[in-house]
């Protein structure tokens, strides 16, 4: 999974709890992404990070939000989770510069009960 | 708006049938087209990229091409091993544009 790691791979939780998700890369990529995928839609970009505390909303960022204080981790906080936020999210990175394809982490299964 | 559309959704192949997936898309700046493969529970597994018309890249059975409004995924001789979703996936501006997949089958 070319150095990508999220925490944790499986986790449920109560509407109305807050939930963060890790990611940890060891590429010292530039660029690192979180996607949701669902059944019926594919993957969705929710935000993603050019740099060091560099972020930009993605297609389905409402009730999303994302911070980068070191270049090999990026983090996603749900601050209220939601049943409609049940699904698999993956985090992804890229070098960017010239080079845009994207590698995924082995993704995350949030269940919001 | 951009977009990206995959057919078949689902297509299913003898060991040895060779066919192709469709990704057709509309994009304005396209930076680069990207293949994926992805297994049950796993993440996607980078395939190719292909950035002009005319550009074709290969790898054992499974050979991409792309021109001004679509992509071909050509599967040559296949085997159950290559069973799999299939995405093709469009890179405009600094964030990338996914299909729904092709989930392909391959019986032996």
């Amino acid at each position: 999974d070319a150095g990508i790691t999220q925490s944790p791979r499986h986790k449920v939780t109560e509407t109305g709890t807050p939930v963060t998700l890790r990611c940890h890369q060891t590429e010292n990529h530039r660029y690192m992404y979180w996607y949701r995928q669902d059944p019926g839609h594919g993957l969705r970009l929710i935000h993603y990070s050019y740099g060091v505390k560099d972020t930009d909303k993605g297609e389905v960022s409402d009730g999303y939000s994302v911070s980068r204080s070191k270049t090999e981790d990026f983090l996603l906080t749900l601050e209220s989770a939601t049943s409609s936020q049940t699904s698999v999210y993956f985090c992804a990175i890229s070098p960017g510069t010239g080079s845009y394809e994207q590698y995924f982490g082995p993704g995350t299964r949030l269940t919001v009960t | 708006e951009d977009q990206v559309t995959q057919s078949p959704e689902a297509l299913r192949l003898q060991e040895g049938e060779s066919s192709s997936l469709n990704c057709s898309y509309t994009v304005s700046g396209l930076r680069g087209l990207f293949w994926y493969r992805q297994d049950p529970g796993k993440g996607p597994e980078f395939l190719f990229t292909l950035y002009s018309a005319g550009e074709e890249k290969e790898k054992e059975r499974l050979k991409a091409t792309l021109t001004k409004k679509e992509s071909f995924l050509h599967i040559t001789a296949p085997k159950p091993e290559d069973s799999a979703t299939y995405l093709c996936a469009v890179q405009a501006n600094n964030d990338m544009r996914f299909g729904a997949g092709t989930r392909l089958t391959v019986k032996p």
